[in-house]
């Protein structure tokens, strides 16, 4: 089967650090992404991990361990425009060649001063 | 460049009606999808598609067909609207670029469409 879990809710205050954190079981497994979701919007891509390691683009850093079944977000200098809900999503192989996106449920994130 | 767009944003129907949701790119994506979100649970794909003239199944397609007739346009179609039915549908594209050796697929969300079936 396949399964993504990650927290359903999470506080932290403005100018902080906060990790989201990620595992998840799936066969077939080529890539994780994060994306972030605010209230009423659609999703919008913030990262993507396919090797074992750090991503670093600006204040946010995606890590993935592939071995572990595990990743997470790391959210830097936290703003308050940082609240959201951010989703993680596995891309795994379908039988004929093609990918399909798994998401989790995401984790609401609210930021306070 | 208006990317993904989703037509109608808002709907209400009733119970047994049927209506199409669209949904169009202009960035000649391959490859686009139909999701579904519900509180509490993550995006769920309903149907995908790879290239004009195919398209197949994804976890929860059933009440719902698609058509793939061009690059461009991905429309939806309810068959019998069913309370169950009501969500928040997203519609995404997708794009295939190299970095190095890592591919990355980054999928592109349209606006959604908030449907209510009563």
């Amino acid at each position: 089967g396949q399964n993504i879990d990650q927290p359903t809710e999470m506080t932290a205050t403005e100018g902080a650090i906060v990790q989201i954190n990620c595992t998840y079981q799936t066969s077939g497994f080529n890539g994780l992404f994060w994306y972030q979701q605010h209230a009423g919007e659609a999703p919008t891509f913030l990262s993507y991990n396919v090797l074992d390691g750090l991503e670093e683009k600006g204040r946010f850093s995606s890590f993935l361990s592939r071995s572990k079944g595990y990743s997470y977000l790391l959210l830097k200098e936290l703003q308050m425009k940082d609240s959201a809900s951010y989703l993680c999503a596995v891309r795994a192989f379908l039988s004929g060649g093609y990918n399909k996106l798994i998401f989790g449920a995401g984790t609401r994130l609210a930021v306070h001063p | 460049n208006a990317g993904v767009t989703q037509t109608p944003k808002f709907q209400v129907l009733k119970t047994g009606q049927s209506m199409t949701l669209q949904c169009a790119q202009d960035m000649n994506h391959e490859y686009m999808s139909w999701y579904r979100q519900d509180p509490g649970m993550g995006l769920r794909l309903i149907h995908y598609s790879v290239g004009a003239g195919i398209t197949d199944q994804g976890e929860v397609p059933n009440g719902y067909n698609v058509s793939r007739s061009t690059t461009e346009d991905f429309p939806l179609r309810l068959l019998s609207a069913a309370p169950s039915q009501t969500s928040v549908y997203f519609c995404a594209t997708e794009r295939r670029r190299a970095s190095g050796r890592v591919s990355t697929n980054e999928q592109f969300f349209g606006p959604g469409t908030r449907l209510t079936v009563l």
